[in-house]
């Protein structure tokens, strides 16, 4: 199976800090890579896919980059509805695999 | 407005089977542009993608859960399921079925609507 890291596993930040988050895969996923946000107790919400197009209604605030195996997820200006974790996923091939997880709490 | 919705027991027995549902409202199960998976989330872990399904009955397994993993479809109550047999407490985990949309290298790609998840706890 194709693992994802992400790093760093965890940070804080302050409302209006440029916070970026990044996910490597053991092999290339051409440009086959999505970002969720997950809040306590809620299912993941979709933020972006295919590394750089934005879900429809996500905030032009998130941006996703990368291609092959090194993919970033950037937040321009953090905002207190931000706080959560934030997963990378390969939707390239089988089994799909999602990164550990990126958990962002306030400073 | 598509709505995911999964139930089933939240309690289930060592080496017995789990059997959860999801039922679709405001879209159709038989669309040809989407495939219907599920995914679990074990309590306060990672997420891992369990398989997916076309209306058509082709099906797509993760390779960790070996043959103990069904997911059949029932076009006629706009439903799908998962059966995953002979759990453990491994299984213990927030179970959400989910649309997946049409891409990737296989044509199938990512989730973009989930339902709210449903906890199954294996006891012993």
């Amino acid at each position: 199976a194709n693992q994802m890291t992400q790093s760093p596993s965890s940070l804080s930040a302050s409302v209006g800090d440029r916070v970026t988050i990044t996910c490597r895969a053991s092999q290339g996923v051409r440009n086959d890579l999505g970002w969720y946000q997950q809040k306590p107790g809620k299912a993941p919400k979709l933020l972006i896919y295919a590394a750089s197009t934005l879900q429809s209604g996500v905030p032009s605030r998130f941006s996703g980059s990368g291609s092959g195996t090194d993919f970033t997820l950037t937040i321009s200006s953090l905002q207190p509805e931000d706080f959560a974790t934030y997963y990378c996923l390969q939707d390239y091939d089988y089994p799909f695999t999602f990164g550990p997880g990126t958990k962002v709490d306030v400073k | 407005q598509l709505q995911l919705q999964e139930s089933g027991p939240g309690l289930v027995k060592a080496s017995e089977t789990l059997s959860l549902t999801c039922t679709v409202s405001g879209g159709s199960i038989s669309s040809s542009n989407y495939y219907w998976g599920w995914i679990r989330q074990p309590p306060g872990k990672g997420l891992e993608w369990i398989g997916s399904m076309y209306y058509s009955g082709s099906t797509y397994y993760n390779p960790s859960l070996k043959n103990r993993v069904t997911i059949p479809v029932d076009m006629s109550k706009n439903q799908f399921s998962l059966r995953l047999s002979s759990v453990t407490a491994a299984d213990t985990a927030v179970y959400y079925c989910a649309r997946q949309t049409s891409g990737g290298r296989y044509g199938i790609a990512h989730p973009d609507y989930w339902g709210q998840g449903t906890l199954v706890t294996v006891s012993p």
